[in-house]
């Protein structure tokens, strides 16, 4: 099974601000898929095979990466971006995802 | 427009079998995929198993024995079955839509199950 490792486990960031979220895999995987969950709802595509954006997601989203290492940016913090961050893979079986980044509104 | 929704008992008892369904509208079984993600309570998200557009399956090598997942193409309805439930089966169920290249683009709202006694 791949391990998913994300770094922060927690963050915060003011409006405005760029934020990175790091996603580390134990096996090199073709792509890597990001989705945001706010509290008490249910988790919603950003970023598919890598680095396109899903449908009706703001352009401040960003993916990249290859290999064993994935990341995802939001360009400029707004406030409703405070959330947790999940990367999944499909490369290999089962599906897993990382352990979340919990992003915050300072 | 794509729905899932999921439905089950909001509570089960201990070495109990868990059975949930997912209903589906917007778009065919025969189509797309379905899984089931959990994720308990303050905790991170977790793949159960998945039934294909062709009706193969494929389950989480930790829960594989325990589960069972099936689908009704002509209600639209995706079965997912646990048995030997735990106090750690606690968590919120979610089926999803898998798109063709692997991630899930859709999601239900979740039910939420309670192991206890």
């Amino acid at each position: 099974e791949i391990v998913l490792t994300q770094s922060p486990t927690t963050t915060a960031a003011s409006p405005g601000e760029k934020v990175t979220i790091t996603c580390l895999a134990s096996s090199s995987v073709s792509n890597m898929y990001w989705y945001q969950q706010k509290s008490g709802a249910s988790p919603k595509l950003l970023i598919y095979s890598t680095s396109s954006l899903a449908s009706g997601v703001p352009d401040r989203f960003s993916g990249s990466g290859s290999g064993t290492s994935y990341s995802l940016t939001i360009n400029t913090m707004e406030a409703e971006d405070a959330a947790t961050y999940y990367c999944q893979q499909w490369s290999s079986n089962p599906d897993t995802f990382g352990a979340g980044t919990k992003l915050e509104l300072k | 427009q794509v729905q899932l929704k999921e439905s089950g008992p909001g509570l089960v008892q201990p070495s109990r079998t868990l059975s949930l369904t997912c209903t589906v509208s917007g778009f065919s079984l025969t189509s797309y995929g379905v899984s089931w993600v959990r994720q308990p309570p303050g905790k991170g998200l977790e793949w159960i198993a998945a039934i294909w557009s062709g009706g193969s399956t494929d389950y989480n090598s930790a829960l594989k024995s325990r589960l069972s997942i099936s689908r009704d193409t002509s209600k639209s309805q995706v079965l997912l079955k646990m048995n030997s439930l735990q106090t750690e089966d606690t968590a919120m169920y979610f089926c999803a839509r898998r798109a063709t290249t692997g991630y899930f683009d859709y999601w239900g709202q979740g039910v939420m199950v309670t192991v206890s006694s």
